[in-house]
């Protein structure tokens, strides 16, 4: 069966610092992988979509990268952390015409 | 641009009694619409799809053109509905997993 794993789950960092979040995927190929976030008393916002190895969309203009170096691992990343990175992110991956599948999430606190 | 509305941040509601979550969109065009729920200790899930026109642990949902809304409902609400619910819109076929949230709407069902 396929699963999700997202780590860690939370994570408290200095602003300025690096940031690295990873996701995998397991018992399926070549799935659409998406990094979410979600703001405190707001909605999911997508941050960015891979179809593919070394595919990456960008939703929205942000202090935040992300890469897939393999089939089925998508890394958020950011050189210098804002104040604003903080909040709750979101993996999640999808076969194409079938419903999106969550990881654990992860919490982060930028201070 | 496109955005979910869910007016309710908290719905309490008494067990037996019917359950309403209200869900309005703004899109010019043919959106697809679902209902994600994430209950406690759990992670979040699809609940239902418009497309697929099912209803799914009671709940059903309508999708409404004329007043662009697609509103959750249950006639009998039971203790483990208490959930939070969120609304979301697709706006494109290239991939089932770019969505628009809402913000959630908490639901409690008391005894």
């Amino acid at each position: 069966s396929q699963t999700i794993h997202q780590w860690p789950a939370t994570l408290v960092q200095p602003v300025g610092s690096p940031l690295s979040l990873e996701c995998t995927v397991e018992g399926t190929s070549n799935p659409n992988l998406y990094w979410y976030r979600q703001a405190a008393g707001r909605g999911l916002q997508l941050l960015f979509y891979s179809v593919g190895i070394g595919q990456i969309s960008s939703e929205v203009p942000q202090n935040l990268s992300a890469s897939r170096p393999q089939d089925r691992q998508f890394i958020l990343s950011s050189k210098k952390l804002l104040l604003s990175d903080s909040g709750f992110y979101l993996c999640a991956w999808s076969v194409e015409g079938e419903k999106l599948f969550f990881g654990s999430g992860t919490q982060l606190s930028v201070l | 641009a496109q955005r979910v509305t869910q007016p309710e941040k908290l719905l309490s509601v008494f067990k037996g009694a019917p359950v309403e979550l209200k869900c309005n969109y703004s899109y010019s065009g043919s959106p697809e619409l679902f209902w994600y729920v994430q209950y406690s200790r759990q992670r979040l899930q699809l609940l239902l799809r418009h497309i697929s026109r099912e209803s799914i642990k009671g709940f059903t949902a309508d999708l409404n053109k004329g007043e662009t809304s697609f509103h959750l409902k249950k006639p009998f609400a039971q203790e483990e509905d208490s959930a939070m619910y969120y609304c979301a819109l697709s706006v494109t076929t290239d991939s089932w997993g770019k969505l628009q949230f809402g913000a959630g709407t908490q639901v409690v069902v008391t005894p």
